[in-house]
């Protein structure tokens, strides 16, 4: 089946750092990526929309400046969430469809934490 | 009002039982739709997935979707400690890759 590659799993990281999320789909070309964010005990907010080759579309109320999304390839997208403060601590998690029929592959997720 | 609405439970039965899980939407629009199991701290996993009005089954899995009442259900038979989990449901729009929209999800525990 499709499967979707996420790394790292988890990251601690210091207040003001960088740090980068990436997403593979291992075995089919993930034209468009979704990001989402999700915060304990609640449902998936979708961040954004990459799409191979193109900028990033942006949900109402996501600064872009902050988390910066990168599709270069079609089994490649990167979240890079830049000048990570606390508040940015959550559980990140990407999502792909491999075809248009079928439901959308997930991630295993990435649970940032800042300190 | 939200465009899709599912009974945030908890949801505790003993094993052996028959789940029953539902989700409500307003977007007639809605034309795939989706079970997906999250256990905690990991990426949601899909279930059962389908586009039309009826029952689809899998396993101890059965999806029922009523377009014209705007209600899909997952049914989860026999049971087991293993199915405890929060499970989500999702629905999209017809088209290349349009997003999902998401219930709050049900948090489900099965008891020995």
């Amino acid at each position: 089946g499709a499967v979707v590659s996420q790394h790292p799993s988890r990251v601690i990281c210091k207040s003001g750092t960088s740090v980068k999320i990436e997403c593979r789909s291992l075995d089919f070309q993930a034209t468009t990526m979704f990001w989402y964010r999700q915060f304990p005990k609640q449902s998936l907010m979708l961040m954004a929309t990459s799409n191979e080759g193109s900028k990033a579309t942006y949900e109402q109320g996501v600064e872009k400046d902050k988390f910066l999304i990168n599709h270069a390839s079609l089994t490649l997208s990167t979240l890079t969430v830049t000048s990570a403060h606390p508040e940015d601590s959550s559980f990140y998690i990407c999502s792909a469809p491999p075809r248009q029929a079928y439901g959308y592959t997930f991630g295993s997720g990435t649970r940032l934490t800042v300190v | 009002q939200k465009e899709v609405e599912q009974d945030p439970g908890p949801l505790s039965v003993p094993e052996g039982a028959i789940v029953s899980l539902n989700c409500t939407y307003s977007n007639s629009a809605f034309q795939y739709f989706m079970w997906y199991r999250q256990y905690s701290r990991k990426g949601p996993e899909l279930l059962m997935y389908t586009y039309s009005s009826g029952n689809k089954e899998d396993g101890r899995f059965t999806a029922q979707v009523d377009k014209s009442s705007k209600y899909i259900s997952l049914f989860i038979r026999d049971s087991q400690p293993s199915d405890s989990a929060t499970y989500l449901c999702a629905m999209r729009l017809a088209g290349t890759a349009s997003k999902l929209t998401f219930g709050t999800g049900t948090r489900l525990q099965v008891m020995l």
